[in-house]
């Protein structure tokens, strides 16, 4: 089976202008994840996807907006962009059912806001 | 709000010798514990997990415990390699995962 897929790997962008990055999770995975990796805050929980809708968020402001289609793919926009951004956005896929959570981590977008 | 703590921030073993990662909870009802492994600059790789109506689950070289009078959980590596030097988290499943600060652990030759 493949794994999580995300693109871009790679991205740099300037101050105030916006970026939409892209998750691909495992066959079968309804749930998508986003997380924010910083070196100093560690990882960050985003906000999960299940099912077309969004179903936990954390404590991120409202420039964070995300989207999962039908076919359980899901976009994570950042608008209006800060130096403060700059990181490795992971995304996590998962059944989310029965008695299986397990998420399993994409190889991230790094994001260098300059 | 962490509810799930690691109290020791680094260990270091010996290759081929057991390491053992341990972990506090607090709040619990029906669980889901996950043990994750990671590299500087990397994603988390998922390990191990538990369910709270099991005290033992086993995969290969890893073992995770459960004591739920003790609000415990621990990870045993057996034998520790070289490659096993990285941080690991453990947390709990329940839609959003949160990461503390982890156990570094390093594998001497």
């Amino acid at each position: 089976k493949a794994g999580v897929t995300q693109t871009p790997r790679y991205l740099i962008k300037t101050r105030g202008q916006q970026v939409t990055l892209s998750c691909s999770p495992i066959s079968g995975h309804r749930s998508v994840s986003w997380y924010q990796q910083t070196p100093g805050q560690g990882l960050q929980f985003l906000f999960e996807y299940f099912s077309e809708t969004q179903r936990n968020k954390g404590n991120f402001p409202g420039r964070f907006s995300g989207r999962q289609f039908s076919n359980s793919r899901s976009e994570m926009n950042v608008s209006t962009l800060e130096l403060g951004d700059s990181a490795l956005y992971l995304c996590a896929s998962s059944l989310a059912t029965g008695d299986s959570y397990e998420q399993y981590f994409g190889p991230g977008t790094r994001l260098t806001v300059t | 709000d962490q509810q799930v703590k690691q109290n020791s921030p680094s260990l270091s073993v010996q290759e081929g010798r057991i390491s053992i990662l341990n972990c506090d909870y607090t709040n619990s009802m029906f669980d889901y514990f996950l043990w994750y492994k990671k590299y500087p600059a990397e994603g988390p790789t998922f390990l191990i997990s538990i369910s709270s109506i099991k005290d033992k689950n086993e995969d290969g070289r890893f073992t995770v415990f459960l004591n739920k009078s003790a609000k415990h959980l621990s990870l045993h590596i057996v034998p520790s390699q070289p490659g096993d030097s990285a941080v690991y988290f453990c947390t709990r499943s329940w839609g959003k995962l949160q990461f503390g600060a982890g156990t570094q652990v390093v594998v001497t030759p």
